[in-house]
């Protein structure tokens, strides 16, 4: 099983700024997305975080708006840049090793964008 | 991705059974049919998966029609704490592919 954490937790940001999540996985995983969650809403896939490349994103998502970083096996960013209040919503972390089945998931970070 | 059509929500009685329906009338052969929930204010969990057979394990289990073409994910005994949102997925059991999200089904439990 694989344990992960986001830092921080909740925050509130102003209009204009950037955020950056942290996300950190107790073992090492093969695959590592990133996922948001808008208010009453499903999950939607932002990117799957590549080591050591450039991220692959869904479509609707680019990279100036939600840069990714993947320095290593148990270790990913997301920035959330130039924010509004319509990217207020819970940002997931997720990971997966390769050949298994389950798909874990971090507590997520509550934005919210004044 | 092939499709899930689920119920939007469902009520359940405590300490009776629940069983949650989800069509899948396109998936392909090589589609796993998996069961997540996501508790309130915590990330999406892993309850069970299966491919063909029916599928037990401590939390559910899961009832695969013989077309694959609908599964029911049983729960046995209802509690509080079974009070979430359930999500059908189907996904190719290659190490690359990452889960993706349907609406799923609110269960609400009663005590």
């Amino acid at each position: 099983s694989a344990v992960i954490s986001q830092k921080p937790s909740r925050d509130i940001c102003q209009r204009g700024t950037s955020l950056t999540i942290q996300c950190q996985v107790d073992s090492q995983v093969t695959m590592m997305f990133w996922y948001r969650q808008q208010p009453g809403q499903s999950l939607t896939l932002i990117a799957t975080a590549n080591q050591g490349s450039e991220a692959t994103y869904e479509s609707g998502f680019v990279i100036d708006k939600f840069p990714i970083s993947r320095p290593n096996l148990t270790f990913s960013t997301l920035t959330v840049s130039n924010m509004s209040p319509e990217d207020s919503s819970i940002y997931l972390c997720s990971a997966r090793t390769g050949g298994f089945y389950e798909q874990y998931f971090g507590p997520g970070t509550r934005l919210t964008v004044t | 991705d092939a499709k899930t059509t689920q119920p939007n929500s469902m009520e359940s009685n405590e300490e009776e059974p629940v069983h949650l329906p989800c069509n899948h009338s396109t998936i392909s052969g090589t589609d796993y049919i998996h069961w997540y929930r996501q508790l309130p204010s915590q990330g999406p969990e892993y309850v069970i998966h299966g491919l063909t057979s029916n599928v037990n394990n401590r939390m559910a289990s899961l009832a695969i029609a013989e077309d694959r073409k609908s599964s029911t994910l049983i729960l046995h005994r209802a509690t509080l704490r079974d009070a979430a949102v359930y999500y059908c997925i189907l996904r190719i059991n290659s190490g690359n592919t990452p889960l993706v999200f349907g609406k799923g089904t609110r269960l609400s439990v009663i005590a």
